[in-house]
This record gives C-alpha cells, sequence and structure tokens, in this order.
C-alpha cells in the first residue's frame, strides 16, 4: 500500500492550491479517503473525507466551505482544493486510507499560506 | 462535535516501564468507536488501535486499548525505545471525527 501526496507549496493569504494523492497497492474504489492535517505546534484535525463513489463527503468543522474533496477512481487518486487559504492552514496535509479508523497514510505534502 | 481530551500532555518515563495513557470523550462515544495513533518525529501517524481494543496489523502486543462510553485508555505495558512518540486517539462515532490534542510519551 502506497500513497504519494503532491501539491503542497508556499502560498500567499487568499490563495488557492490542489493537492493531489496517488495511490497503489489496494483496490482504490473499495475505501473512502480521508485528508488529515498537523499545524506546527497543534494537534492532528481532519480536513475532509469522501466514500467510495464519491457521493459523500465529510469536512472538518473550521474549513467553513473553503475546501473541496474529490476522487477519480479512474486514476486511483484524490484531491483537496483549497481555496480563500490562510495563515492557519499552514499544516502538513496527510492522504489517508480509510473513513473511519484511518490505516495507511502518506508521507504529507507541507502547505505553508504567508505573505 | 465530540471533544476529546487526551492526560497527560507529557510523559516522562524510563524505558522497560508501563505507560496509561487517557482519552475522555465529551459525549458518549457509541460502540467503541475509538482508535489510537502513534506519531514518532519526522514519520506519519501510524494505526495502532481501533475499535477501541483491537490492534491494527503489525501492531505489538505490549500496547492494549480499552474503555467505552466516554473513558478510554491506551496501555503500553513495557516501553521500548521505539515507543517513545505522540499518541493520538480519535473518535469516528459523530461526524466530524476528531482527534485528541495528543500525549507525548518522552525518555526521563
Amino acid at each position: 500500500v502506497q500513497l504519494v501526496e503532491s501539491g503542497g507549496d508556499l502560498v500567499q493569504p487568499g490563495g488557492s492550491l490542489r493537492l493531489s494523492c496517488a495511490v497503489s497497492g489496494f483496490t482504490f474504489s473499495s475505501y473512502w479517503m480521508t485528508w488529515v492535517r498537523l499545524a506546527p505546534g497543534k494537534g492532528l484535525e481532519l480536513v475532509a473525507n469522501i466514500d467510495q463513489y464519491g457521493g459523500t463527503k465529510r469536512y472538518g468543522d473550521s474549513l467553513k466551505g473553503r475546501f473541496t474533496v474529490s476522487r477519480d477512481n479512474a486514476e486511483d487518486s484524490v484531491y483537496l482544493q483549497m481555496d480563500s487559504l490562510r495563515a492557519e492552514d499552514t499544516a502538513v496535509y496527510y492522504c489517508v486510507r480509510g473513513g473511519s479508523w484511518l490505516d495507511y497514510w502518506g508521507q504529507g505534502t507541507l502547505v505553508t499560506v504567508s505573505p | 462535535e465530540i471533544v476529546l481530551t487526551q492526560s497527560p500532555g507529557t510523559l516522562s518515563l524510563p524505558p522497560g516501564e508501563r505507560a496509561t495513557l487517557s482519552c475522555r470523550a465529551s459525549q458518549r462515544v457509541s460502540a467503541s468507536f475509538l482508535a489510537w495513533y502513534q506519531q514518532r518525529p519526522g514519520q506519519a501517524p501510524r494505526l495502532l488501535i481501533y475499535d477501541a481494543s483491537t490492534r491494527a496489523t503489525d501492531t505489538p502486543d505490549r500496547f492494549s486499548g480499552s474503555g467505552s462510553g466516554t473513558d478510554f485508555t491506551l496501555i503500553i505495558s513495557r516501553l521500548e525505545p521505539e515507543d517513545f512518540a505522540v499518541y493520538y486517539c480519535q473518535q469516528y462515532d459523530i461526524s466530524p471525527w476528531t482527534f485528541g490534542q495528543g500525549t507525548k510519551v518522552e525518555i526521563k
């Protein structure tokens, strides 16, 4: 099982970024997928998760509609579109398999929001 | 949302000792829908325990989870050098899933 995130970068406040996660080693279309973040000096925080079909999506309360999760089962990939970014969104973003307990994690991609 | 409070914030123990970590929920977690994760510095988190007491694949048997309702516990029976890390609990009963703030287990 492998999950590889990409797309993390330095972005200015108010900007946008799209993270991608390519998976291999399991039947992607059979699993919920989740994004979790770890901000400096803080604990883990659920960002979003999405069911196997892309029909059910859930988000962390603090995101207030700024982030959108999606997936492409033909490409074995899950995505996170992040808009109206704020300094407090600075974090390592992890792509994770699962929609309840989270059993396989990528190594993470760093998003830095700063002028 | 369910707030998970972990205690203590930091646990200082020598190798070989027993570690007891607590996770308390602000409301009842149904069917023990609670997991524990370990995060070593510079690494991604790793699933240790799910459904409050079921060890994940490759989790050593010195790790055990217990509890129900609002009070959950992770015990490490004898600390090995690789066990010094941060531990998080997570509930997956009520959306949005939430995590505790973490307990750091450090070498004394």
